[in-house]
């Protein structure tokens, strides 16, 4: 019954390759995110889809693609890693017009490029 | 433009003892206000939120916040800290509740340690 989850909660891949990591939620949210967490733990938004379509999409290069096949997953999938890429990726979702705009993340995807 | 500032990365104290986690925060707009926990190799978790409802908001395991305009704080605390409390903790700003491509600003994160 988890709300948020993800796969791979570990992918440890080399430079140059391509990876994807999944997310789906259960909760019924029309709002989904993707994340990424430095080292120092620092959290930044990547993307954020509302009901299938892309609403926010930060300062990142565009080797990430977000895709969202119905509004229960989100997906994100990363060409030709670099070793800056190595992260911790959340998934998060919240509902739309609510009023209260929580998140609720997902467990994390530890990225480690070698 | 909105921002949000944790003033402490890291946080000690003595179990029993009194919480205090700072957070400032500037905002454009009526803001909503959240802390979130993070345990080691865990995601986050929702603790509580602010939504210009009630200034003082009670959230989970005994943690509540003030929300002060005139001080733009918005400040975490717990009357008794537990050793399950050592974590991350983080201050988030999103300044229009009602749009879901408002700007959602994390802050830095405050360390929590507990002293046995």
């Amino acid at each position: 019954d988890t709300a948020v989850s993800q796969t791979p909660k570990y992918l440890v891949t080399q430079m140059g390759n391509d990876k994807s990591i999944k997310c789906e939620q259960n909760l019924g949210h029309d709002t989904m995110y993707w994340y990424k967490q430095d080292s120092k733990k620092f959290l930044k938004i990547m993307f954020s889809y509302n009901n299938k379509e892309l609403i926010i999409n930060e300062t990142v290069p565009n080797r990430f693609s977000p895709k969202s096949p119905d509004k229960a997953h989100l997906n994100l999938h990363i060409n030709s890693l670099e070793l800056g890429d190595s992260a911790v990726y959340f998934c998060a979702s919240s509902p739309q017009d609510r009023g209260s705009g929580e998140q609720y993340f997902g467990p994390g995807t530890r990225l480690t490029v070698t | 433009a909105q921002s949000v500032t944790q003033l402490d990365s890291h946080v000690s104290v003595s179990e029993g003892t009194p919480v205090l986690l700072r957070c400032n925060y500037s905002s454009s707009y009526s803001p909503s206000l959240f802390w979130y926990v993070q345990h080691p190799n865990k995601g986050l978790q929702l603790l509580l939120k602010y939504t210009s409802a009630a200034t003082l908001v009670k959230g989970i395991n005994g943690f509540e916040a003030e929300f002060k305009k005139s001080e733009t704080s918005f400040h975490l605390t717990k009357p008794s800290a537990h050793m399950s409390d050592a974590a991350e903790y983080f201050c988030v700003v999103r300044d229009s509740q009602y749009s879901s491509a408002s700007k959602i600003i994390f802050g830095s994160g405050t360390r929590l340690s507990i002293r046995p």
